[in-house]
């Protein structure tokens, strides 16, 4: 069966770093997504990756690992507006014209930035 | 970045209606749209893929005959809940995109609660 497991929340200071790990097993692999979630708003892209190794955007940095199954998402210098769900999502399989998109979801990562 | 409009963005109705929710590319044009479901602090659940023109994939477990899904043109699929019940009130959640690139542009939600 398909399963993405991440930490239910966790809380870290203004200006600090936070590392948010993911675990999958999944029938097949064809890429992770991470997307950053505010209460009641829709998700946003935040960062994609296929291949091992380390992806660095900003502020944000995605690292994968295929052959553990692994995946984090790390947020340098936090700011009060990081504070969302943080969405592990992986792509199983490589599309055929219907599929292309499917995406499983872990559960969310609340993180919460105190000052 | 592409943006997906939802419509409404809340609907309350009582035991027995039915609810249509549009999802609209705005500036693009989607070859398939997605519609996920969400319960509180809970993960984004497939419902089903969406192929302009043709009939919508549902995942297992997910009634197509209670949820019906109409993708009538490239930046337009509906979602219409029928018979609705109290256990219908969710978060739901399209997305669309296009098979040549890999990202999925999710609309706001509709928060939809049943009486």
């Amino acid at each position: 069966g398909q399963n993405i497991d991440q930490p239910t929340e966790m809380t870290a200071t203004e200006g600090a770093i936070v590392q948010i790990n993911c675990t999958y097993q999944t029938s097949g692999f064809n890429g992770l997504f991470w997307y950053q979630q505010h209460a009641g708003e829709a998700p946003t892209f935040l960062s994609y990756n296929v291949l091992d190794g380390l992806e660095e955007k900003g502020r944000f940095s995605s690292f994968l690992s295929r052959s553990k199954g692994y995946s984090y998402l790390l947020l340098k210098e936090l700011q009060m507006k990081d504070s969302a769900s943080y969405l592990c999502a992986v792509r199983p399989i490589r599309g055929t014209t219907d599929s292309w998109g499917k995406l499983q979801f872990g559960a969310g990562t609340q993180v919460v930035v105190t000052p | 970045g592409a943006v997906v409009s939802q419509h409404p963005s809340r609907v309350i109705c009582k035991s027995g209606t039915s609810v249509k929710i549009e999802c609209r590319s705005l500036d693009f044009q989607a070859t398939t749209m997605f519609w996920y479901r969400q319960f509180p602090k809970k993960s984004l659940m497939l419902m089903a893929t969406s192929n302009e023109g043709s009939k919508a994939t549902y995942e297992q477990g997910v009634e197509k005959d209670k949820f019906l899904i109409n993708h009538a043109s490239l930046t337009l699929s509906t979602l219409t809940v029928t018979s609705a019940h109290p256990e219908d009130s969710s978060f739901y959640i399209c997305s669309a995109g296009t098979s040549s690139t890999y990202e999925q542009y999710f609309g706001p939600g509709t928060r939809l609660t049943v009486t």
